[in-house]
């Protein structure tokens, strides 16, 4: 499975951007890229996945590098609820599709 | 629509014993899959089972072992238990090959 680095944590200032990046330099043309969250207690928590376009939803927008060696996830206002572990994974077709290849994640910390 | 439904959600057995863990997954998803998360290995992929066949299998001892049954649920068995066991247990329902996993609670084993 194609590999994921992210920083080991970030902070943030509540209802302020976060841009939380996400380099996947031998991601095949197959593969999804799908990012996770998990608040301290709980289950991982899917936020948004892409191939290749950006994406938005509820919760966040996923930007796609051109070349898709890199992505990031934005959150566009910081809620202290969005203190968490974020992971970026890489998911596609194939033998291994049910994983999810856990990383160390980011931790995002939010500040009042 | 109810979640991923994990039972017990705390648990403490004694080294040697073996245990049993169950996950219901979200109604109408056929992929279950496991994980174990502890401090030192993170999340990691135990294995997932589809249509009552284990699809996928993580690297991990015989002693963890699963099944799912034909309404979707799933168990799985630690025999013999070790203090290294102690960790978070993570089951995850999908509905299809790269829609996102709902996770469960999680069930705290704790072996002493």
């Amino acid at each position: 499975d194609a590999k994921t680095t992210q920083p080991n944590s970030m902070e943030s200032n509540e209802e302020e951007p976060v841009h939380l990046p996400c380099n996947h330099s031998t991601i095949s043309g197959t593969d999804y890229i799908h990012w996770y969250r998990q608040l301290p207690s709980q289950g991982p928590e899917y936020v948004i996945h892409g191939l290749t376009s950006n994406v938005n939803n509820r919760m966040a927008s996923l930007a796609i590098a051109e070349d898709r060696k890199s992505s990031t996830l934005i959150l566009h206002r910081a809620t202290l609820r969005d203190a968490a572990v974020y992971y970026c994974i890489l998911r596609g077709y194939g033998g291994s599709q049910g994983n999810l290849i856990f990383g160390k994640g980011t931790k995002l910390s939010v500040k009042p | 629509k109810a979640g991923v439904t994990q039972t017990p959600r705390y648990l403490i057995k004694t080294r040697g014993q073996q245990v049993t863990l169950s996950c219901s997954p979200i109604s109408g998803h056929r992929s279950v899959s496991w994980y174990q998360q502890t401090p030192g290995q993170g999340l990691q992929f135990l294995f997932e089972y589809f249509s009552e066949t284990q699809r996928n299998k993580g690297n991990f001892p015989g002693r963890f072992s699963g099944r799912q049954f034909s309404n979707s649920r799933s168990e799985m068995n630690v025999s013999t238990l070790e203090l290294g066991d102690s960790a978070l247990y993570l089951c995850a329902s999908r509905a299809g090959v790269v829609t996102e996993a709902f996770f469960g609670q999680g069930t705290r084993l704790t072996v002493v």
